[in-house]
C-alpha cells in the first residue's frame, strides 16, 4: 500500500515536545517530509529528506524515520507552531502521496 | 527571491473545462520540475501532477488521468494544468509548487516552494 496514515490531531502544551507520526508500509525505506500549513497560508515544507531543515527552519523542528514510521518532532513548542502538518513521500508506483494531515494544537 | 502565481481559477459547470496557468520567477524554470497539487475545502493535500524539466516525465493522480493535462513553457516561465471534464469533486484550491532539487523520480522528492493557489469551483 502507499498510502500514509497520519492521527488527525494532536495536542501539545507550550514549552512541551510534539510528536506527529506519518505511518506507510515501508516508508522507512523512502525519504519523508513533513509540510505546515497554517490557516488562510499556504503549505511551507518544515523538513525534507527525513530529517533536513531548510533554511529559516527553527531548530526546534526535527524530524525521524524508521521501519514504518516518520515522526515529525517540535520541542519546546510554541503557540505559533499550531497549524496544520502533512508528512510527504515518493512512491515509484504513484508518484507523491500525502499523509491526511495532522491538526496541531498548543493548548 | 522564488514567486509561484497562478491564475485562471473560477466558477465552472460540471463537465466543464478550465485552463489554470502559473507564472514563475526569481528562478531558472527551465531546471525545475514543477507540480499541480489542491486542496478541497476544509480537507487535506492532494498531489494532482508533475512534470519533470525537459517534459521528459509526466504523472497523475488516478482520479485525473484522461481529464487533466499538465505542460510548461519554458521561454515564457509557466506552468500550465487544462481541466477537462470537471467534477464536483474536483473543487479545490490549486497550488503550483516547484520541485526541490533532484529528479523528479528521486525518492527524496519534495515541493519547496509554493504558490497562493487559485479556487476552482465545479458547481452547477
Amino acid at each position: 500500500s502507499n498510502e500514509l496514515t497520519q492521527p488527525p490531531s494532536v495536542s501539545v502544551s507550550p514549552g512541551q515536545t510534539a510528536s506527529i507520526t506519518c505511518s506507510g508500509d515501508k516508508l522507512g525505506d523512502k525519504y519523508a517530509c513533513w509540510y505546515q500549513q497554517k490557516p488562510g497560508q499556504s503549505p511551507v515544507v518544515v523538513i525534507y529528506e527525513d530529517t533536513k531543515r531548510p533554511s529559516g527552519i527553527p531548530e526546534r523542528f526535527s524530524g525521524s524515520n524508521s521501519g514504518n514510521t516518520a515522526t515529525l518532532t517540535i520541542s519546546g513548542t510554541q503557540a505559533m507552531d499550531e497549524a496544520d502538518y502533512y508528512c510527504q513521500a515518493w512512491d515509484r508506483n504513484t508518484a507523491v502521496v500525502f499523509g491526511g494531515g495532522t491538526k496541531l494544537t498548543v493548548l | 527571491e522564488v514567486q509561484l502565481v497562478e491564475s485562471g481559477g473560477g466558477l465552472v459547470k460540471p463537465g466543464g473545462s478550465l485552463r489554470l496557468s502559473c507564472a514563475a520567477s526569481g528562478f531558472t524554470f527551465s531546471n525545475s520540475n514543477m507540480n499541480w497539487v489542491r486542496q478541497a475545502p476544509g480537507k487535506g493535500l492532494e498531489w494532482v501532477s508533475s512534470i519533470s524539466s525537459s517534459h521528459s516525465y509526466i504523472y497523475y493522480t488516478d482520479s485525473v488521468k484522461g481529464r487533466f493535462s499538465i505542460s510548461r513553457d519554458n521561454a515564457k516561465n509557466s506552468l500550465y494544468l487544462q481541466m477537462n471534464s470537471l467534477r464536483v469533486e474536483d473543487t479545490a484550491v490549486y497550488y503550483c509548487a516547484r520541485g526541490g532539487p533532484g529528479r523528479l523520480t528521486s525518492r527524496t522528492y519534495y515541493f519547496d516552494y509554493w504558490g497562493q493557489g487559485t479556487l476552482v469551483t465545479v458547481s452547477s
